[in-house]
């Protein structure tokens, strides 16, 4: 499968900063790259699909301006997450598809993110 | 709304029997199914999927099964090891390869 680096791993920020989250499609050219946010004792909770070279497409009640993602690359996406409060806190996970096994999706480690 | 559903939270199996979780969807555009192997504190790991063209994939020692009619999947893992204790996701996706997620099962082998 392919193989799928995020950065950083954790991350502690004060309430107000902007953080960002990269994810790396190592061994392929991902045209698509989907961001996931889980919450403790829960499920992952698609946020957005991101797509290289055009804008990403945000599930229903993801805020967009907050949320901010950019596609630039075939390898890379980033995440940022703008004036993080402490309800943000939480793991944030990308995954890249539609590889030779178009279903499938490769997930990176996840970023922990703790607001204070 | 929770399009699938897995209702086990957690499950315990002795080392060597079989696993059983098992997964429901009601959302019947649903074309393919996954499961994932999650650990605390890392990223969701393939496991094996099934298409729904199929009632039955098996890869080593990890059978998935599709009962269309029920909407219903469940994985079997025979024989479990210590090291299958995770968190089990089932997920499904059609067309688009945007992948909906069940809540996941908390399995413990104990040795």
């Amino acid at each position: 499968g392919a193989v799928v680096s995020q950065h950083p791993s954790r991350v502690i920020c004060k309430s107000g900063t902007s953080v960002k989250i990269e994810c790396r499609s190592l061994d392929f050219q991902a045209t698509t790259m989907f961001w996931y946010r889980q919450f403790p004792k829960q499920s992952l909770m698609l946020m957005a699909t991101s797509n290289e070279g055009s804008k990403a497409t945000y599930e229903q009640g993801v805020e967009k301006d907050k949320f901010l993602i950019n596609h630039a690359s075939l390898t890379l996406s980033t995440l940022t997450v703008t004036s993080a409060h402490p309800e943000d806190s939480s793991f944030y996970i990308c995954s890249v598809g539609g590889g030779v096994a178009k279903n499938i999706q490769y997930f990176g480690a996840g970023t922990r993110l703790s607001v204070l | 709304d929770q399009q699938v559903k897995q209702n086990s939270p957690s499950l315990s199996v002795q080392e060597g029997r079989i696993s059983i979780l098992n997964c429901d969807y009601t959302n019947s555009m649903f074309d393919y199914f996954l499961w994932y192997k999650k650990y605390p504190a890392e990223g969701p790991t393939f496991l094996i999927s099934i298409s729904s063209i199929k009632d039955k994939n098996e890869d080593g020692r990890f059978t998935v099964f599709l009962n269309k009619s029920a909407k219903h999947l469940s994985l079997h893992i025979v024989p479990s090891q210590p090291g299958d204790s995770a968190v089990y996701f089932c997920a499904g996706t059609f067309g688009n390869e945007k992948l909906t997620f069940g809540t996941g099962t908390r399995l413990t082998i104990i040795p």
